[in-house]
């Protein structure tokens, strides 16, 4: 099976920086991918690490290490937009499956 | 076009009645996906279609009967529901890593 653990709720101020923890266990892991979901919204895709390191898109970036089945999303310049639920996903377990994790509200106060 | 449409936004069905979901895509993307959300919970992988066959059924009970009829459309049969499959329906599709998401049927059954 796979199961993958983020923190259930994070707060942080705006312009500030956070980061959204994920460790993993998971049966043929292929990547992980991180996704954003606003309330009444559909998950949006926001960035993918195949390889251990840092992927960087705009404000985002996303790291992981393999060795510790562990990975992490980090925002910069926190916007109140960018109040929402954010997801990992694992790629693995056979085909195109892919496995949320237990996702993290992320609340941004002025 | 980078969109994915559901239809309808909202269905209220009743326990007898019979009621398909709809989701469409014109990316060209061969992988398709059904997913059930609950409120502030991870989307569930149900289905998943590749290259128009099922390739993935997440023990998904009998009263929800996915079809795929061409590449760019896929179907949920809904039939004999029961209150606790009220939730919010997810189709998505994809090309490798990056899923898109529709926005979503809200399903309430009474």
């Amino acid at each position: 099976g796979q199961s993958l653990e983020q923190p259930s709720e994070v707060t942080a101020v705006e312009g500030a920086i956070v980061q959204i923890n994920c460790t993993y266990q998971t049966s043929g892991f292929y990547g992980l991918s991180w996704y954003q979901q606003h309330d009444g919204g559909a998950p949006t895709f926001l960035s993918y690490n195949a390889l251990d390191g840092l992927e960087e898109t705009g404000r985002f970036s996303s790291f992981l290490s393999r060795s510790d089945s562990y990975g992490y999303l980090l925002l910069q310049e926190l916007q109140m937009k960018d109040s929402a639920s954010y997801f990992c996903a694992a790629k693995g377990g056979g085909g195109n499956k892919l496995t949320f994790g237990t996702g993290t509200q992320l609340k941004v106060e002025l | 076009d980078t969109e994915v449409t559901q239809t309808p936004k909202h269905l209220v069905m009743g326990m007898t009645n019979k009621k398909s979901l709809k989701c469409e895509q014109h990316m060209g993307h061969r992988a398709m996906y059904w997913y059930k959300q609950k409120a502030k919970k991870p989307p569930e992988l149900m289905f998943v279609y590749s290259y128009e066959k099922l390739s993935i059924n997440e023990s998904v009970p009998s009263r929800f009967s996915p079809e795929c009829p061409n590449s760019s459309l896929l179907n949920l049969h809904l039939h004999a529901l029961q209150p606790e499959d009220s939730a919010l329906y997810l189709c998505a599709s994809s090309l490798s890593y990056e899923q898109y998401f529709g926005p979503g049927t809200r399903l309430t059954v009474t």
